[in-house]
């Protein structure tokens, strides 16, 4: 079955860049996704990027997409103490294309 | 607020109690979903709802009953559960498109 892994931490300073990895198996999804999950909260959907693009920027988000490595990455300028959370990577999977599969989680500390 | 409510946020049942998790959505989406997250586990996909009939069940205990009586509603019944059970139990909900979940804040669960 369909495959998402991340690293479990990342710790960085204020101010500083973070980049978060992800890796899946499943090479048919058009879409791939970020999501944030803060203390004591359910996940947001932070980004997503279309299967077609390399690279997404969003203010101070940017994705990065390899195809070919099967490769996904988020980073976060100007890192935030606010931007402390977990970060899941999401790949649609499963039964139907709306279906998504859930990498374990990154955890993102940011040391003031 | 997200969309989706989840209710209650919290709850402590005994090992011998009934009780319920609802959710509820009115973003027009068509299916619905339980996740289980727990400290030391990745997110675990439980149920799937996709126009109110179930197209999932992944290996979950029958200690745990989802009903779905329509698209909007979702419920989690509980009964005679055990410690391990305690953790944070997500409801999503999806339209078949680009826009993948959007997730309620959640129930934290503790069976004592």
């Amino acid at each position: 079955g369909e495959d998402v892994e991340q690293s479990l931490f990342l710790s960085v300073r204020e101010g500083d860049s973070s980049v978060i990895n992800c890796t899946y198996t499943d090479s048919s999804s058009t879409y791939l996704y970020w999501y944030k999950q803060e203390p004591g909260a359910g996940l947001q959907l932070l980004t997503y990027i279309f299967s077609n693009m390399d690279m997404k920027q969003d203010q101070r988000l940017t994705v990065l997409l390899n195809k070919k490595d099967k490769h996904l990455s988020l980073r976060i300028a100007d890192t935030q103490t606010g931007d402390s959370a977990i970060y899941f990577c999401a790949d649609p999977s499963g039964a139907g294309s709306y279906q998504l599969t859930f990498g374990k989680g990154t955890k993102l500390s940011v040391i003031p | 607020e997200t969309g989706v409510t989840q209710t209650p946020r919290h709850l402590v049942m005994g090992m011998t109690n009934k009780k319920s998790l609802k959710c509820e959505q009115h973003l027009g989406h068509n299916a619905m979903y339980w996740y289980k997250q727990s400290a030391k586990k990745p997110l675990e996909l439980m149920f799937v709802y996709n126009f109110k009939e179930q197209t999932e069940n992944n290996s979950v205990p029958s200690r745990f009953s989802p009903e779905c009586p329509n698209s909007s509603h979702l419920f989690l019944h509980l009964h005679t559960l055990q410690p391990e059970d305690s953790a944070l139990y997500l409801c999503a909900s999806s339209p078949q498109g680009i826009n993948g979940y959007t997730f309620g804040s959640g129930t934290r669960l503790t069976v004592v």
